[in-house]
């Protein structure tokens, strides 16, 4: 089944203790993509990669890093988290880039930084 | 940086009654797609109108672009419990980079 998968779909850490969100996908996508989303605010991307190697800031990427070392996988780390990182997280992919062609979301990750 | 913005940001409809939503945006795009969301899952993908297109459709939902207004809408006909969601538009950021980004949302309550 063509999917994106998330872990862990609940996170709950405190504050500065280093996590990792991963995100990998099995449709040989392209475009790999990060976003946030807190109430009122909708969908913010964090960061985005067009390939492997390949990895851009989005508009909100402070206290992020991603890399993506291959095509299917695409981690999300908060180094040092801090409570204003406690969001609805969800991982995104798409054959191609700038929305020529659909997105696929994964089911999302919940973060609660204390 | 917000490109799009829908409006209205909530809408109650009777089960039957058509829903419209509409997406506005700020520079020129290349594309633009229409995503639905429950409550808290992830997003998924409806239609998606790229710039040389006025109007698309699919099942009951029919979208048109406006690029002259930088706007968009969402029709949905015959409206059931089912759709019940938050619904969002994305945008490009054109030929400038490869961002994508996302509105607000529209949330949409059918009323049985």
């Amino acid at each position: 089944e063509a999917q994106v998968t998330q872990n862990p779909r609940y996170l709950i850490t405190v504050t500065g203790k280093k996590l990792t969100v991963t995100c990998s996908q099995n449709m040989n996508h392209e475009y790999m993509s990060w976003y946030r989303q807190d109430p009122g605010l909708g969908l913010r991307q964090i960061y985005y990669s067009m390939n492997v190697e390949v990895t851009d800031k989005g508009d909100v990427p402070e206290g992020y890093k991603v890399s993506r070392k291959e095509k299917r996988n695409f981690p999300l780390i908060l180094e040092s988290p801090s409570p204003n990182q406690t969001s609805l997280y969800f991982c995104a992919s798409s054959f191609l880039g700038r929305l020529d062609s659909p997105l696929h979301f994964g089911n999302g990750t919940r973060l609660t930084v204390t | 940086s917000q490109q799009g913005e829908e409006d209205p940001q909530a809408l109650s409809i009777q089960e039957g009654e058509n829903a419209t939503m509409n997406c506005s945006y700020k520079t020129s795009i290349n594309n633009l797609q229409w995503y639905r969301q429950n409550s808290g899952r992830g997003l998924v993908h409806l239609i998606l109108i790229r710039s040389n297109e006025r109007e698309k459709h699919s099942g009951r939902l029919r979208v048109t672009l406006d690029t002259s207004k930088k706007s968009s809408s969402l029709l949905i006909t015959a409206s059931r419990a089912a759709d019940t969601a938050s619904y969002f538009c994305a945008t490009d950021a054109g030929n400038r980079d490869d961002k994508i980004i996302f509105g607000k949302g529209t949330r949409l309550h059918i009323l049985p």
